[in-house]
This record gives structure tokens, C-alpha cells and sequence, in this order.
């Protein structure tokens, strides 16, 4: 069972446009949703992430924005540029865990063109 | 600087023939994690330590073991790889619990079977 749901699947964006992942998940014990950015050959990196009580927040180009009620969450990515051409997840965590587990979304794959 | 290391970066392994894994850790973090990604899909866990303590995921396959002789050393052991288990291996760290911005990946180790 997908704990997360994450979509789309790949998406490119010219470069300077928006891009938008969204995610959504079920479990209400999550309280911590951080995405994760892969290059190729390398681990996912973090790259921003918030809590529930939050509805948005924004580093830089990356902005999450958060709606509990409906159980969904999504990154913007303002002004992309090639160099964001990565796979983005989406994860949940039960912070009150002792494990700290990560849940994954299945990943999107951005390509920014020039 | 503080990381989570990962040796061989690529490893190639003929069919049956048994595997090692390592990953080292300067972070001095609780907990140890072993991810399995295949292309284009998330991480997988296949199992994590919380300290000398063994947790092993419900659908690992018991082809896969794991030790921890000590905090800052883990190893994924493959007893007989199959073309099936060609994929990236992650190792992770953590604190446990709350700290996610300690949650730390390494860069993966590329295991092919011929």
C-alpha cells in the first residue's frame, strides 16, 4: 500500500517556468513532510520541508504549500532552471516514531529545457 | 565534514555469488537504514538498526541480512543475488524520532549482477 501519493510521474517545464508536484497521503500520524532531491547517481538530498501546522513555506525558489484538511501537500518550483532537472519525492514521517521512518512518494522526474 | 559513506560506489557481482555492502558514518547517529532503489521508483526499505537493535522489514527477502558490529559501521550482506536485485543501495542515518534534518543519505552503491 502507497502510504504516499505522489504525481505527476515526469514533467518538463521551459526554463523561468513553474514547476508543481503534488503529493497526498492518508495516514493522519504523519507530521513531518520533507521533499528529497536525487540527481542521477547520487542520494536524495533534502531539499525543504514543513510541518502540518503549517501552510506554507518557501526557501528561495521552493515553496511547499500545505493543506491539512484535505491531506495534500505540493513543491513550486519558481523560475526553473535546467540545473532543477532532478527527481523530486515526496515523503511523510511520524515524527513520534523512535524509527523516524521515511514513507516515499513513487517520485517525479523534472526536466527544465532552455 | 560529517557523512554517511558508502563503498563500493559501483559493484558488479556474478549471479549467486555472495555480496557485501558497507557504509560508514561520522554523524555518530543512532540509527541505520538500508534502502534499495531501482530505476525510476522510490527508496525501499529493507531494514534498519536503532542502535545494536535489528528491525527488519516484513518483506525483505531473506537473501538480504544486514550487521552493525558498531555505531558507525553497517554492512548489507546479499547471500545469493539474483538479476532481480540489480539496483542502487542506499544507506541512511538518523538520530530517530524528530530529527529530520539529520536524516542523512549516503551516495549509494550501484550493484549490477551479470
Amino acid at each position: 500500500q502507497q502510504q504516499v501519493k505522489q504525481s505527476p510521474q515526469s514533467l518538463i517545464v521551459q526554463k523561468g517556468g513553474i514547476s508543481i508536484i503534488n503529493c497526498a497521503y492518508e495516514n493522519t500520524a504523519f507530521d513531518y513532510f520533507p521533499w528529497y532531491q536525487q540527481f542521477p547517481g547520487k542520494g536524495p538530498a533534502l531539499l525543504i520541508a514543513i510541518r502540518p501546522d503549517v501552510s506554507e513555506k518557501k526557501e528561495g525558489r521552493f515553496t511547499i504549500s500545505f493543506n491539512k484538511s484535505a491531506k495534500q501537500f505540493s513543491l513550486h518550483i519558481m523560475d526553473s532552471q535546467p540545473g532543477d532537472s532532478a527527481t523530486y519525492f515526496c515523503a511523510a514521517i511520524d515524527r513520534g516514531s523512535t524509527l523516524g521512518r521515511l514513507y516515499f512518494g513513487r517520485g517525479t522526474q523534472l526536466t527544465v529545457w532552455p | 565534514d560529517a557523512m554517511v559513506i558508502q563503498n563500493p560506489r559501483y559493484q558488479v557481482t556474478q549471479f549467486g555469488k555472495p555480496v557485501t555492502l558497507s557504509c560508514s558514518q561520522t554523524l555518530n547517529h543512532n540509527v541505520m537504514y538500508w534502502y534499495q532503489q531501482k530505476s525510476s521508483q522510490a527508496p525501499k526499505l529493507l531494514f534498519h538498526y536503532y542502535d545494536k537493535d535489528f528491525n527488519n522489514e516484513a518483506d525483505t527477502p531473506d537473501n538480504f541480512q544486514s550487521r552493525r558490529p558498531n555505531t558507525s559501521f553497517c554492512f548489507l550482506d546479499i547471500r545469493s543475488p539474483g538479476l532481480g536485485d540489480a539496483a542502487m543501495y542506499l544507506c541512511a542515518t538518523s538520530r530517530g524520532g524528530a530529527d529530520l534534518y539529520g536524516y542523512t543519505f549516503g551516495s549509494g552503491t550501484r550493484l549490477t549482477v551479470v
